[in-house]
Parts: structure tokens; C-alpha cells; sequence
């Protein structure tokens, strides 16, 4: 069955930090992979996505995320957070079944401390 | 471009009630969905259109109906409330829904509760 695990349900951290957020999924198919932010009382914006090519995907705000095949992750890292990027982020997983099939993850909360 | 609109932003309704969520989209796409946000489970999917005409159950469809009105609008109806369905219900819309690699693009969402 498929599944999307984010690993961590929040993360604090310090201003100017690194941070990386967690995501794994389980798929016996081949996947498109999401990470989405929601800022406070806002709807889902997309980050970036991996659909083919390189591994390493950059999306808005200086994140970028990394898929690896074998341990099925797509990591959501940034090397130094302002605390602007408080925000609530998921993981989203498209698995390729022939219809629609979009898992997202119950997200992880990023704190960003002063 | 508005992108992605809803209405209500803000309900309150008592168990047993019903009401209509309305949603719209401008960017001429062909997918549409009604996914509900709890705390600790992210998104799930109630219902979805993969085009005009068609609608599909998604994870938690009981207690709720969908019309999609045309390609641009998508209504989320809940016959008579209960308290479970207190949430905030978000809408998004996507170029398509087949296996490929569509983004979603999100409503500003509708805050839900009922008592």
C-alpha cells in the first residue's frame, strides 16, 4: 500500500541555522514528489517538485530537496532559515497508478527562533 | 488572476444544518478538489473532479456531496452537519489529475465549525 511518512511533527530551530524536514514514502510504483508550504491562515503554495532528471531539485526560497530512490526520501533542506519561514510544510506524493492518486503528509511545523 | 477562490471564509453551523462550500478557479484548469485539514493528519481528499462532468469519492467522502457546476466552479455540500466535520475545508485545482506530475494550486481555505 502506499504511504508518505513526514518523520518529524515540528521542528525548532535557531535564526540562520540549517534545517532539513523529513519525508518518506512507501510505493511499489514509480512517484512525482511535492513539498508545499502554508504560511498562518493561508492555503498551500507549492516549493518545488521532482518529476525526472536530476536528483536535486531547488524550488523558492533557497529550499531544495533531494530524492533518493533507494531509501524512497525527498528531504526538504535549507542552510540557513530567517524567521520568515515559520510555516507549516507537506510532503506530497503522486503515485503513478493510472488514475489520481496524491498522498500528502500530515506535515511538519518549522519554528524558527530569533 | 485570482487563482483559486472560496467562500465562506468563515462558517458556524449547528449539527444538523447544511450548507453549500463554493469554490472557483480562473486558470482554466481541468481538476478540481475538496480536501478537509486536521490537526496531525494533513490533507485528506473528500472528493475530486479529474474534468468537467465527473466527480469521484476520495479518502473521507461520507456526510458530503459535490457538484462540479462547470470547469470553473466546484461545490462542497454538507447535507446536516456534525461536529466531526468541523475543519477547515481547502479547494485547489490542477492542469489535470492522471498519473502525471500535476501541481496543485490551493484556496485560501474555509474555516468550519460546527457546534
Amino acid at each position: 500500500a502506499q504511504s508518505v511518512t513526514q518523520l518529524d511533527s515540528q521542528v525548532p530551530v535557531f535564526e540562520e541555522a540549517p534545517v532539513e524536514l523529513r519525508c518518506n514514502y512507501s510505493s511499489s510504483v514509480s512517484v512525482y514528489l511535492f513539498w508545499y508550504v502554508q504560511y498562518p491562515n493561508q492555503g498551500l503554495q507549492l516549493l518545488l517538485k521532482y518529476l525526472s532528471g536530476s536528483t536535486l531539485v531547488k524550488g523558492i526560497n533557497g529550499f531544495e530537496a533531494e530524492f533518493n530512490k533507494s531509501q524512497t526520501s525527498f528531504h526538504l533542506r535549507k542552510p540557513s532559515v530567517h524567521i520568515s519561514d515559520t510555516a507549516e510544510y507537506f510532503c506530497a506524493v503522486t503515485f503513478n497508478t493510472g488514475g489520481f492518486k496524491t498522498i500528502f503528509g500530515a506535515g511538519t511545523r518549522l519554528f524558527v527562533k530569533a | 488572476n485570482a487563482g483559486v477562490t472560496q467562500t465562506p471564509k468563515f462558517q458556524v453551523l449547528k449539527t444538523g444544518q447544511s450548507m453549500t462550500l463554493q469554490c472557483a478557479q480562473d486558470m482554466n484548469h481541468n481538476s478540481m478538489y475538496w480536501y478537509r485539514q486536521d490537526p496531525g493528519m494533513g490533507l485528506r481528499l473528500i472528493y475530486y473532479s479529474a474534468s468537467e462532468g465527473t466527480t469521484d469519492k476520495g479518502e473521507v467522502p461520507n456526510g458530503y456531496n459535490v457538484s462540479r457546476l462547470n470547469k470553473r466552479e466546484f461545490s462542497l455540500r454538507l447535507e446536516s452537519a456534525a461536529p466531526s466535520q468541523t475543519s477547515v475545508y481547502f479547494c485547489a485545482s490542477s492542469e489535470g489529475s492522471g498519473s502525471r506530475g500535476y501541481e496543485q494550486y490551493f484556496g485560501p481555505g474555509t474555516r468550519l465549525t460546527v457546534t
